[in-house]
């Protein structure tokens, strides 16, 4: 498949360890933030969202959490799998319609 | 099932060719997106739909153009005066939440 992106930040865990992805956000206006998966050669698959009247939310072996004061966002995923090894974006809406801003994508490389 | 689907999954432009790329959806979502990749970068928006009829330029519009006759469809027309065009084109919807993808299009230059 196709390369997502040659020059992003990488990530490389252990099969079965967790695994922390980290996004710095623009706007301190912004109020829902995404997390995006995406393997290489496919479409951004949604993983979770979260609110800015939440601090946490959690999914199936994901959860993300939101530090508004700082501007962080970060996705733990739990006991992480050969098939979590993708591209991680996160993303934000800032105003009142369903306008997102990406952030430029973190690798996630997962060693067996 | 309910999805998105772009076609074809790879396209070849000659120079000086205007090329259209297909985006369909059955979520009958309101609004659509087509968002420009390259390697190393995030999405880029290029144009996108709120509503049958309308559409608004996103940051990187120059040399492209779009249409909304119908909800279920929003193709993306890339015109020869869009110097650099090879990349991957993602179409996406939404409708009052998260923005669902379809699988891309690679668009590459002869």
């Amino acid at each position: 498949g196709e390369s997502v992106g040659l020059h992003l930040p990488t990530l490389s865990v252990q099969e079965g360890d967790n695994s922390i992805i980290n996004c710095a956000y623009s706007n301190s206006a912004s109020d829902y933030f995404i997390w995006y998966k995406q393997e290489s050669g496919k479409g951004p698959q949604f993983i979770i969202d979260i609110r800015s009247n939440m601090d946490k939310r959690q999914g199936q072996r994901v959860t993300v959490l939101l530090n508004k004061t700082v501007k962080h966002l970060s996705l733990q995923i739990a006991a992480t799998q050969p098939g979590d090894s993708a591209v991680y974006f996160c993303a934000e809406n800032s105003d009142s319609g369903n306008m997102l801003t990406f952030g430029g994508g973190t690798r996630l490389m997962v060693k067996p | 099932d309910g999805g998105i689907t772009q076609s074809p999954k790879y396209l070849f432009r000659k120079e000086g060719q205007n090329v259209t790329l297909s985006c369909e959806q059955n979520l009958n979502h309101d609004a659509m997106y087509w968002y420009r990749q390259d390697p190393g970068q995030g999405l880029r928006l290029i144009y996108y739909s709120q509503i049958v009829n309308d559409f608004q330029k996103g940051d990187i519009a120059e040399g492209y153009s779009v249409s909304r006759e119908k909800k279920e469809s929003f193709p993306l027309t890339v015109t020869s005066a869009q110097k650099n065009p090879t990349a991957f084109y993602l179409c996406a919807s939404s409708f009052r939440g998260p923005q669902h993808f379809g699988d891309g299009t690679r668009l590459s230059i002869l």
